[in-house]
């Protein structure tokens, strides 16, 4: 059964650090894993979608790497900015079976001071 | 449209009502998905339809549970007697569908209150 889980739950950085949010998946047949923001009261914004054929996707100062075979997906933000204080939550779309069901991880919760 | 959009954004309810929550979702968009989230849960899935069918309503947590999506693009998902366990925030998402990135593309929830 594919679980996800994110590390750490929450995080809080100075503006301006460079940070990484981690993703870690146990069911390495996935067709793709997808990073998504979430604002207080608000619906979900993807990030960027990482298909299970590729490495990593570049969005801005957003990174996110996917490594299949070690079950994890990264997500690195460059440049902190108060404006990325939000929830980030990762979800995994299994490679067999039923596959439109997502599997969400509980999603890391960051604050951006200024 | 340029986003999903769902309606209302809010609703507040009493226990045992009927409620109808709707989904417009982008335009070309042949998937279209419900989930449910909880405060400090991730979403869960309750319903997928590709067209105008059900693919998948395994996730409906019971017969009070319902969804439609008649002509393939708006989708209306019904809850009746409604109960205060049923209090979440309901999203929407839809995408290009099968055969494509797989891409989903969220709206911004309806919150129910179930009082």
């Amino acid at each position: 059964k594919q679980e996800v889980t994110q590390i750490p739950a929450a995080l809080s950085v100075p503006e301006g650090e460079n940070l990484v949010l981690n993703c870690s998946f146990t069911d390495s047949a996935i067709y793709n894993l997808q990073w998504f923001r979430q604002d207080p009261g608000k619906g979900l914004t993807s990030l960027l979608l990482i298909q299970s054929s590729q490495r990593e996707q570049t969005s801005g100062r957003l990174n996110a790497s996917l490594d299949k075979s070690s079950g994890r997906s990264t997500l690195y933000i460059a440049a902190s900015q108060p404006g990325d204080s939000a929830t980030y939550l990762c979800a995994v779309r299994p490679g067999a079976g039923n596959n439109r069901k997502l599997i969400w991880g509980l999603g890391t919760s960051l604050a951006v001071n200024p | 449209g340029a986003g999903v959009s769902q309606t209302p954004s809010n609703k507040v309810t009493e226990k045992g009502k009927y409620v109808e929550l709707r989904c417009d979702p982008i335009s070309g968009h042949t998937a279209l998905y419900w989930y449910r989230q909880s405060l400090g849960q991730g979403p869960e899935f309750l319903i997928y339809f590709q067209g105008t069918g059900a693919a998948d309503d395994s996730g409906l947590p019971n017969d009070r549970f319902f969804a439609v999506r008649p002509e393939g693009s708006v989708s209306t998902l019904k809850i009746q007697r409604t109960e205060r366990g049923d209090s979440a925030v309901y999203l929407c998402a839809s995408s290009l569908g099968r055969g494509v990135t797989g891409e989903l593309f969220f709206g911004e929830g309806s919150r129910l209150t179930v009082l």
